[in-house]
């Protein structure tokens, strides 16, 4: 069975720059996640979907960051203009479906430096 | 705000020594995971614990819920290098959003 995949796996940029990132979820699993996690620290929820609507994207800054699931599949985040705080690892993740205690299946992550 | 405070942050041990890691909150959670993650790689599931007061064994490492779901421990018995990692918890609330917990770092000394 193929893992969630992600590209690209690393990306330099400057600061002000834009940058996006891809996620493909394990093939039927309704549920995608993007974390974001800054070296040496716990990931942190940027937004849900569950299929290709929003569940929670209460900790992404909307300002800079969007994302989107179209098709209930696929999905991207886009980071516009990006900041130096920004660098960090961005891991896509998907489940089955909203079950608590369902499996969380996580890509390589995508690993962002701004300079 | 949901948190989850894990101690040890960091922890250097010798091979053949046991260790506990505690992962802890003031929240109730629904369930709570425990994943470990290695350099370069996405967090992996080690086990997941839904009822309060469950334990779980894999192998050498030992996994309890606390009884109010609210706090959570890995107990691994005679380390090896091999389990070098960040091991990190991960609670679910009843919106079934995963919140992960600051991470334990741990390295096993051959």
């Amino acid at each position: 069975e193929a893992g969630v995949a992600q590209s690209p796996r690393y990306k330099i940029i400057e600061k002000r720059q834009s940058v996006a990132f891809w996620c493909n979820p394990i093939s039927g699993h309704a549920t995608l996640y993007w974390y974001q996690q800054i070296l040496g620290q716990g990931p942190k929820l940027l937004i849900q979907f569950q299929n290709n609507g929003v569940v929670d994207d209460s900790q992404l800054p909307k300002d800079r960051f969007s994302a989107e699931r179209l098709k209930g599949v696929d999905s991207t985040l886009k980071i516009q203009p990006a900041k130096l705080e920004d660098s960090a690892v961005y891991l896509c993740a998907s489940s089955p479906g909203l079950n608590s205690g369902n499996t969380i299946y996580f890509g390589e992550g995508s690993w962002l430096t701004v300079v | 705000t949901q948190l989850l405070e894990q101690s040890p942050q960091f922890l250097s041990i010798q091979e053949g020594e046991n260790l506990t890691v505690y992962c802890n909150s003031s929240s109730v959670f629904s369930s709570l995971q425990w994943y470990r993650q290695e350099p370069g790689e996405g967090p992996v599931l080690l086990v997941t614990v839904v009822t309060g007061g469950e334990v779980k064994k894999l192998k050498r490492l030992t996994f309890q819920f606390g009884d109010a779901r609210k706090d959570s421990s890995l107990h691994i018995t005679a380390a090896q290098p091999g389990d070098t990692g960040l091991y990190l918890c991960a609670g679910a609330s009843g919106t079934y959003k995963y919140i992960f917990g600051t991470g334990t770092r741990l390295k096993v000394l051959a």
